[in-house]
């Protein structure tokens, strides 16, 4: 168990509907990442936030939206979905923002919630 | 952004072989990290390795940040270790962590 909880697991919608991805950090982690992972593909970045704030922005469309919230906690919402966005959804934590050289900058993962948009 | 690859792409080995997984990166990095993907699609934490080299039983990490690769060695390798090896790298300005496309390993009993 890596400590970084993701919620639902599994979540299937029709297309043009609108879902919000739950993320809940490492205790005492403040930077959040989330990533997209396609069919046999590998993972997409595609927003990070720093202690509430957003710091980086990946591959992200402009029908996905994500905030941190006070208590660290991340939601990542698709809206105007479509069967391209069938895919594995990956949340991860870590203490500070990665590549800054500090130690114990180790980012864990959580179990991914599978999307299925018919 | 900086650039991360991975060699081979898929490997299939028999059970008690062993293997070497390469990554090469395009820039400096201050962080890197192993991680392997179980078929359930778990990504589990293997090695966070900037520099240096460590072990952890049948598995160890070589990264010679200098000459941007790293190594992932597997010893003796066993059916539960099938699945998709992902190196990951943070750029120097912390702000992003980029995935390379994977090596996916099949160990056959």
């Amino acid at each position: 168990d890596s400590g970084v909880t993701q919620t639902p697991k599994h979540l299937i919608t029709a297309t043009g509907q609108r879902v919000t991805l739950r993320c809940s950090p490492r205790s005492g982690d403040l930077s959040v990442y989330w990533y997209q992972q396609s069919l046999d593909q590998g993972l997409q970045f595609l927003i990070q936030y720093y202690n509430g704030e957003e710091r980086a922005k990946g591959n992200i469309l402009e029908r996905f939206s994500a905030q941190q919230f006070p208590d660290l906690h991340s939601e990542l919402n698709l809206s105007s979905l479509e069967l391209g966005d069938s895919a594995l959804y990956f949340c991860a934590s870590s203490v500070y923002p990665l590549g800054q050289g500090l130690l114990n900058t180790e980012a864990f993962f959580g179990q991914g919630t599978r999307l299925t948009v018919v | 952004g900086i650039q991360v690859e991975q060699s081979p792409p898929d490997l299939i080995l028999q059970e008690g072989a062993n293997s070497t997984l390469r990554c090469n990166f395009s820039d400096s990095v201050n962080n890197l990290q192993w991680f392997h993907q179980n078929p359930w699609g778990q990504l589990i934490n293997l090695f966070y390795i900037p520099s240096g080299t460590k072990q952890n039983g049948r598995l160890s990490a070589t990264t010679v940040a200098t000459e941007r690769y790293s190594l992932l060695y597997i010893s003796s390798s066993q059916t539960t270790d099938s699945g998709v090896y992902f190196c990951a790298v943070g750029d120097n300005y912390g702000q992003n962590f980029v995935f390379g496309p994977g090596t996916r390993l099949s160990v056959l009993p």
